[in-house]
């Protein structure tokens, strides 16, 4: 079975600074993709970043990045220059590349204070 | 954005009484997905498909049933709702999974606006 963990429930940072969201996941499978979705209060769920399990090079995005440790089973998302508008639920997801199902984790909500 | 819509967008219904959601795409993917969303649970997959009239269980089927007759609809059904199904339902799409030139090609899932239901 796979799960998703993410052991943060609230975190809140200040504007402009950076903040880091951890998400473990758990696995035998080699090959799958890692996601992180962010769900504002609009409740729209939009992909911020996505990550080959293949690829060692961590995936970038603009002011959004992520921490990819394989064989730790880590992938924690950085948000540098934190704005308001990042304030949401953000969501870790995992996916195998057998099969076509994700799991996601129960979500950190992040609330960017002026 | 993705051609993805669900109807009703809100929905008050008693214990007992049929519900039907319904999910509509323009994008001519394969896979449509629907989750439900609660507090402290994230997303938790209840039924997928993966083509017309191909349908499979998720995480937490128990009351609820899915149809997909055609490729752009798939329909959740609780037959006989209860108020531990109040909730808030995402449908998804995504296109295959697969390999190409030895490496993995993948488009991510796109999500619905969802779905409020509440039964009392």
């Amino acid at each position: 079975a796979q799960t998703v963990t993410q052991s943060q429930p609230e975190m809140s940072v200040q504007e402009a600074e950076t903040v880091t969201l951890s998400c473990t996941y758990d696995t035998s499978e080699n090959n799958y993709y890692l996601f992180w979705y962010k769900q504002p209060p609009s409740r729209q769920m939009i992909l911020v970043i996505r990550q080959e399990a293949y690829k060692q090079q961590n995936a970038t995005e603009n002011r959004f990045s992520v921490n990819f440790q394989k064989a730790a089973k880590s992938f924690s998302l950085k948000i540098s220059d934190s704005q308001l508008g990042d304030t949401a639920m953000y969501f870790c997801a995992f996916a195998l590349l057998t099969g076509n199902q994700f799991y996601f984790g129960t979500g950190t909500s992040l609330t960017v204070i002026p | 954005d993705a051609g993805i819509t669900q109807s009703p967008r809100h929905k008050v219904t008693e214990t007992g009484t049929p519900v039907t959601l319904r999910c509509h795409q323009t994008e001519n993917h394969r896979y449509m997905y629907w989750y439900r969303q609660d507090p402290g649970h994230g997303l938790r997959l209840i039924h997928y498909s993966y083509g017309v009239k191909d349908t499979d269980k998720g995480e937490v089927s128990d009351g609820y049933s899915v149809s997909r007759s055609k490729t752009e609809d798939f329909l959740l059904t609780l037959e006989s709702a209860t108020s531990s199904q109040t909730s808030v339902y995402f449908c998804a799409i995504s296109e295959s999974m697969g390999l190409a030139g030895g490496h993995s090609s993948y488009n991510e899932q796109f999500f619905g606006p969802g779905t409020r239901l509440t039964v009392l």
